[in-house]
């Protein structure tokens, strides 16, 4: 059973196009993230949901979107892609309160040609 | 933005313990260190987290000084699979109450035969 699932674990595309990736978690959290990875492999995050409200909105562009459905989801959605949007998206998720550990996905290798 | 300080890289021979240090200077007092590690280019990996006692669990042992400016992460019995990119993270508050992780550079951890 795979505790943070993400979709499409590969995503090659051209500048200019609209992509989606998706994230679920069984796990019965209620914050989920997304952080990306660029090619010098650090990690930084880029938003936080809570039960579907949008906690933490880091200095990301705008063409990302993303949205909560419900709590075991969060999707992100890239307008007009460009080549430095290439990088390995990557999903997490944890419990609000407490302090637990996050678990990750295993990401979304995208590259923008 | 990260507050910890390790070092870039880190061998250890097959079956030895390895001993990572971390320096988290600035440490607040409600502040906790986490331990995570990136075997390549997978999802990160929560490994282990501490305030101010040490802590064992299956996967490690962390030894945290009675000042917390610095911890040190046990794997008791290194294996060619224990080679990563090992991140100390020290947990800080965000905006509207949320955590965040944020990674620095980790070290990364050679096992060798």
């Amino acid at each position: 059973d795979t505790a943070v699932s993400q979709t499409p674990k590969y995503l090659v595309t051209q500048m200019g196009n609209d992509k989606s990736i998706k994230c679920e978690q069984n796990l019965g959290h209620d914050t989920m993230y997304w952080y990306k990875q660029d090619s010098k492999k650090f990690l930084k995050i880029m938003f936080s949901y809570n039960n579907k409200e949008l906690i933490i909105n880091e200095t990301v562009p705008n063409r990302f979107s993303p949205k909560s459905p419900d709590k075991a989801h969060l999707n992100l959605h890239i307008n007009s892609l460009e080549l430095g949007d290439s990088a390995v998206y990557f999903c997490a998720s944890t419990f609000w309160t407490g302090n637990y550990g996050y678990t990750f996905g295993s990401g979304t290798r995208l590259t923008v040609v | 933005d990260a507050k910890t300080t390790q070092p870039p890289s880190m061998d250890c021979a097959e079956g030895r313990a390895a001993n990572l240090p971390c320096n988290h200077s600035t440490i607040s007092g409600n502040e906790y260190v986490y331990w995570y590690r990136q075997i390549h280019s997978q999802g990160p990996q929560y490994i282990i987290h501490g305030l101010k006692n040490n802590e064992t669990n299956e996967m490690a042992s962390l030894i945290i000084t009675e000042d917390r400016k610095s911890s040190t992460l046990i794997l008791p019995h290194a294996t060619l699979r224990d080679t990563a990119v090992y991140y100390c993270i020290v947990r800080v508050p965000n905006q509207g109450g949320s955590e965040k992780l944020v990674f620095g550079k980790g070290t990364k951890l050679t096992v060798n035969p």
